[in-house]
């Protein structure tokens, strides 16, 4: 199955710094990267995602690469605010309606 | 993006007790659900996935007769924990696929206490 690896596992940045995380998925027939954001006690929630058929996404200030030959994918958090700060997770599959699996999350801390 | 809810969304039970979570689709159709269960400080681990009108697929290890997935309609799935233990205690999550954009949206989660 499916193997997901995600590092690192805690981020501090200053504000208005960038925050990088990255993450290798083992399945050559993974098509699928979304990338979650979870605040304490509360649901994940969908931030971006990219498709094998691109190789780089973008949404404001987030950002979402894909290297599908090497297997890993990153996002990127340019001019980050303290709001920012949540646990991320990546996560692989085949699809939406396919089964994800999740790496083992990013907590990412902005500091004033 | 599309909103799913989740019911109850904190519940204690009593050791041996069953609990029945729900969680809906509220905007859109969702013909697979799928169930995940978080360990604090954890990731996601999903349990099974859930198909309308056809027999949920449990994970390796995943005990399906203790965790009991039945999804009635398109827009509700629901997870029993039979016969609960403190062990059981964990936070779970539904997410839904939401077909219009082909990815997953999840509930906000029910928090399970076994006493």
């Amino acid at each position: 199955g499916e193997n997901v690896e995600q590092h690192p596992s805690t981020l501090s940045v200053q504000e208005g710094d960038s925050a990088v995380i990255k993450c290798t998925y083992s399945d050559s027939a993974s098509n699928y990267f979304p990338w979650y954001k979870q605040e304490l006690g509360k649901r994940p929630q969908l931030i971006i995602d990219i498709r094998s058929n691109v190789g780089e996404k973008k949404d404001q200030r987030i950002a979402v690469t894909l290297n599908k030959t090497a297997k890993h994918f990153s996002l990127h958090i340019t001019e980050t605010q303290p709001e920012d700060s949540a646990v991320y997770f990546c996560a692989a599959g085949g699809g939406g309606g396919n089964k994800l699996t999740f790496g083992t999350g990013t907590q990412l801390k902005v500091e004033l | 993006g599309a909103v799913v809810s989740q019911h109850p969304s904190r519940v204690i039970c009593k050791s041996g007790t069953s609990v029945k979570i729900e969680c809906r689709s509220l905007d859109f159709q969702a013909t697979t659900m799928f169930w995940y269960r978080q360990f604090p400080k954890q990731s996601l681990m999903l349990m099974a996935t859930s198909n309308e009108g056809s027999k949920a697929t449990y994970e390796q290890g995943v005990e399906k007769d203790k965790f009991l997935i039945n999804h009635a309609s398109l827009t509700l799935s629901t997870l029993t924990v039979t016969s609960a233990h403190p062990e059981d205690s964990s936070f779970y999550i539904c997410s839904a696929r939401d077909y219009r954009e082909d990815t997953q949206y999840f509930g906000p989660g029910t928090r399970l206490t076994v006493l």
